[in-house]
């Protein structure tokens, strides 16, 4: 199965700071495109889709670059409950499986 | 609320044991479950995707006989590491593909095996 790359950080930044993730995948089919949160020990949770267009969700903002193969994800106001990892997913055209990059740690300190 | 739950959440056993672990989707008919696994600071890799009725399909490196896969009824999938070994303590978690291709995650299983 072909790669989903993150980089593992962690990102630690300031409360009400803005911070970008980056995810490349090697996979031209892919399709579906997703950010997910993960919670130390806890499952992964769907935070967003990630859109041709580019979408954004409140703080969240998330971007596909189909050319260059990688898809953004922008924080802004950054909050202490956004503390989590963040998993980039990407998934072929009619398939059901995913393929999940490492994640990119994320810490916000007062 | 939760739609996948999974049972036990945590688990402790000696080594040679096996341990079974259930996932269930709550309020929805799941034909297609994924069994993942996930070590500290790793991302989660796909182990087996279960498949209602019929054989389990694993991935490259997952032994079958080891963790054994039954998918018996569309709403219960259940995953059993046999004869389990230290190196097996990892964090096991089901999920269930659902509208808009995303993915319903069980809450998870932590297995520590001693």
């Amino acid at each position: 199965r072909k790669e989903v790359e993150q980089d593992p950080g962690p990102f630690n930044v300031p409360e009400g700071a803005t911070v970008a993730f980056n995810c490349t995948y090697s996979n031209s089919a892919s399709q579906s495109f997703f950010w997910y949160r993960q919670d130390c020990r806890k499952e992964p949770k769907l935070l967003m889709s990630v859109y041709s267009s580019g979408n954004e969700d409140g703080r969240f903002t998330a971007q596909l670059n189909r050319a260059s193969q990688y898809i953004s994800l922008l924080i802004r106001d950054s909050k202490l409950s956004d503390s989590a990892t963040y998993l980039c997913v990407v998934k072929e055209g009619g398939s059901y499986i995913p393929t999940f990059g490492r994640g990119t740690s994320l810490i916000v300190h007062p | 609320g939760a739609v996948v739950s999974q049972h036990p959440s945590r688990v402790i056993c000696k080594s040679g044991t096996s341990v079974k672990i259930e996932c269930r989707s709550l309020d929805f008919q799941a034909t297609t479950m994924f069994w993942y696994r996930q070590f500290p600071k790793q991302s989660l890799m796909l182990m087996a995707t279960s498949n209602e009725g019929s054989k389990a399909t694993y991935e490259q490196g997952v032994e079958k006989d080891k963790f054994l896969i039954n998918h018996a009824s569309l709403t219960l999938s259940t995953l059993t590491v046999t004869s389990a070994h230290p190196e097996d303590s990892s964090f096991y978690i089901c999920s269930a593909p659902a509208a808009q291709e995303t993915q319903y995650f069980g809450p998870g299983t932590r297995l520590l095996v001693l």
